[in-house]
């Protein structure tokens, strides 16, 4: 079955480490983007990318890397420079940029 | 940019109401989508409907663009339509980034 993979479901991270979150897809969507929800509040884009190889920033970018160098996989690194990273990490791909979504079933992150 | 605001915040009703949310936004847009999160997180696309009016079972979507707001109607709830329900657009003029409300939590009681 075609789907939208993401892990660890739970993370646990000191501060000052960098940490990378998973993200493959078997949907042949060509693009994938990276959503930050915190607590009671809606989700924000922090990364996305339209092909391989390529990507733009989000409204929230500071703090984070990402990288697209298979159409399947968007990994998403949270650097020790994120000042507030304790979060629920989202991920989605779609066959068209910004329409049709497939959500991965998210990484919650807490900062020790 | 464009601002989202949905409404109400909370909602609590016994199985078998049924509910209307609302969805406000500040510009013109030409992408609206509904999405559902359940308790455990996960998301799925519900509607696309930047304007008209769309039904898929019990739910019903409308948009009245030219008024910049999105109903979404959920008829004969049941205990798994629970969780928090987003609204999420794109304006005319700006890029084509989905801006997200805040949500409405809908809790339904057997």
């Amino acid at each position: 079955d075609g789907g939208i993979t993401q892990s660890p479901k739970y993370l646990f991270r000191k501060e000052g480490q960098n940490v990378t979150l998973s993200c493959e897809q078997n949907l042949n969507h060509d693009a994938m983007y990276w959503y930050r929800q915190d607590p009671g509040q809606g989700l924000r884009l922090i990364y996305y990318s339209q092909i391989v190889n390529d990507f733009q920033k989000g409204d929230i970018a500071e703090g984070y890397s990402v990288s697209r160098e298979k159409k399947e996989s968007f990994p998403l690194t949270v650097t020790s420079a994120q000042k507030n990273p304790t979060a629920f990490y989202l991920c989605a791909s779609s066959p068209r940029q910004f329409y049709g979504y497939t959500f991965g079933s998210g990484t919650r992150l807490t900062v020790v | 940019g464009i601002q989202v605001e949905q409404s109400p915040p909370d909602l609590i009703l016994q199985e078998g109401a049924n509910s209307t949310l609302r969805c406000n936004f500040s510009d013109s847009v030409n992408n609206l989508q509904w999405f559902h999160q359940n308790p455990w997180g996960q998301l799925i696309n519900l509607f696309y409907i930047p304007s008209g009016t769309k039904q898929n079972g019990r739910l019903s979507a409308t948009t009245v663009a030219t008024e910049r707001y999105s109903l979404l109607y959920i008829s004969s709830s049941q205990t798994t339509d629970s969780g928090v329900y987003f609204c999420a657009v794109a304006s005319n003029f700006g890029n084509e980034k989905l801006t997200f409300g805040t949500g409405t939590r809908l809790t339904i009681i057997p």
